[in-house]
């Protein structure tokens, strides 16, 4: 399974841009990245996914390099209400099934500071 | 997206017994997963379940521990058995609802004692 390493923490400032890297150098050709954030006892919420484009959306863009072995979740303008665990995850193939599964790092605690 | 009801929320349990997690979605889905979120930790994958087929356990994760039901393509159960202290975690349903979205629902905090 390909694996993720992100920072253990970060911090930052309300209002300003939260970018939160993920080292995914193993993976595979045809493995999604996919991010989400888990808030403190609640399940994980979807963020946003990538192959090997930028990817923007509502809540966040992913920044993917061009070999895609590291990649970087933008939260454009940050809240109090983003602090949270953020999560890179590798999706990776279920040989037997055909189909994918979600396989979590670590991830990165961050917290908006006032 | 698919919405996730997950029961029970959270529960406290003897060591020795069982407890069995339901979780119904409200949309048919093929896939679904069970993760084991232990205290402080990440989410680790127990098992994938696909209705009409034997679930697929990870690496450390064995059906006589956790045994699996896919009974219809909207539910499953994620039983815990024989637990002890060490069995104290998050237990959280995923399913897979279309190419590229899974959802998570909002776990079972369960404390054995």
């Amino acid at each position: 399974d390909a694996k993720t390493t992100q920072p253990t923490s970060m911090d930052c400032a309300e209002g300003r841009a939260a970018n939160l890297p993920c080292n995914h150098s193993t993976i595979s050709g045809n493995e999604y990245v996919y991010w989400y954030r888990q808030i403190h006892s609640q399940g994980p919420q979807y963020i946003i996914h990538g192959l090997k484009n930028n990817e923007t959306n509502e809540m966040a863009s992913l920044i993917i390099t061009e070999d895609r072995k590291s990649s970087t979740l933008i939260l454009p303008h940050a809240t109090l209400r983003d602090t949270a665990v953020y999560y890179c995850i590798v999706r990776v193939p279920i040989s037997n099934f055909g189909n994918e599964k979600l396989t979590f790092g670590t991830g990165t605690r961050l917290t908006i500071i006032p | 997206s698919a919405v996730i009801s997950q029961k029970p929320s959270r529960d406290i349990c003897q060591r020795g017994t069982s407890l069995t997690i339901q979780c119904q979605v409200d949309s048919q889905v093929t896939m679904m997963f069970w993760y084991r979120q232990q205290p402080g930790q990440s989410l680790t994958l127990i098992a994938t379940a696909n209705q009409g087929s034997e679930a697929t356990y990870e690496s450390g994760f064995v059906i006589d521990k956790f045994p699996i039901s896919r009974p219809n393509l909207t539910f499953s159960t994620l039983t815990v058995s024989n637990m002890s202290p060490e069995d104290s975690s998050i237990y959280l349903c995923s399913v897979r609802h279309s190419s590229y979205g899974y959802t998570f629902g909002s776990g079972t905090r369960l404390t054995v004692v």
